[in-house]
């Protein structure tokens, strides 16, 4: 079945450093990829999507690209900031229900 | 435009009683869907529901029951409730017309500790 294994965190960063967050991913069919964050107190949002191989989604500084041949999708920033401190979930689309990876926790400090 | 509201917010509950969450969402979406959050658990879906009048058991249905009557609402129902049920719950819906590209929108949560 479909499956999606994320780095366990946290990750700990300084502020203005390289992020990267990996995503793998094991699917039938061709399915659209996502990137969801969660704000400490607050649900999911969407973060970034990408519907097909080689697509690049990005958002908010945030970038991830569908890589068909390594089955990854993984989330960069060039430069982070204390603000974007959250959990941060790579998902499947699924034709009823997606699957969601188990969430990389994200702190960066001053 | 709210989204997708749940009620209430937080909630303590005592062995054995039983309540509802609501989740109401105004985009008109056919999916929704009730997950439960744990410290290292990631997120676990308990039940959903493709279009008005129909549900479905999703990973860890045990304990909880679902009806989706209208289609803007999805309520979760605990009959008899366990400290094991102590959770985050989220609600979330999509748009089914586009498949497999469709995002899901979530609640903010419903806190519910159970003593």
């Amino acid at each position: 079945g479909d499956s999606v294994t994320q780095m366990e965190g946290p990750v700990t960063l300084s502020e203005e450093a390289f992020l990267t967050i990996n995503c793998t991913y094991t699917a039938t069919g061709y399915p659209s990829l996502f990137w969801y964050v969660q704000y400490p107190g607050e649900g999911l949002q969407l973060l970034l999507k990408a519907t097909k191989a080689d697509d690049k989604g990005s958002n908010k500084g945030f970038e991830a690209t569908y890589r068909k041949e390594t089955t990854s999708f993984h989330l960069e920033k060039g430069s982070v900031q204390v603000s974007d401190s959250a959990v941060y979930f790579c998902a499947l689309g699924g034709s009823y229900i997606p699957t969601f990876g188990r969430g990389t926790s994200l702190i960066v400090h001053p | 435009n709210a989204g997708v509201t749940q009620t209430p917010k937080f909630r303590v509950l005592k062995t054995g009683q039983s309540m509802t969450l609501l989740c109401a969402q105004d985009m008109n979406h056919e999916y929704m869907y009730w997950y439960r959050q744990d410290p290292g658990m990631g997120l676990r879906l308990i039940h959903y529901s493709v279009g008005e009048g129909t549900t479905a058991k999703g990973e860890v249905p045990d304990g909880y029951n679902v009806s989706r009557l209208k289609k803007q609402n999805f309520l979760l129902g605990l009959e008899s409730a366990a400290p094991s049920q102590t959770s985050v719950y989220f609600c979330a819906s999509s748009y089914s017309g586009q498949g497999r590209n469709s995002p899901l929108h979530f609640g903010n949560g419903t806190r519910l500790t159970v003593t």
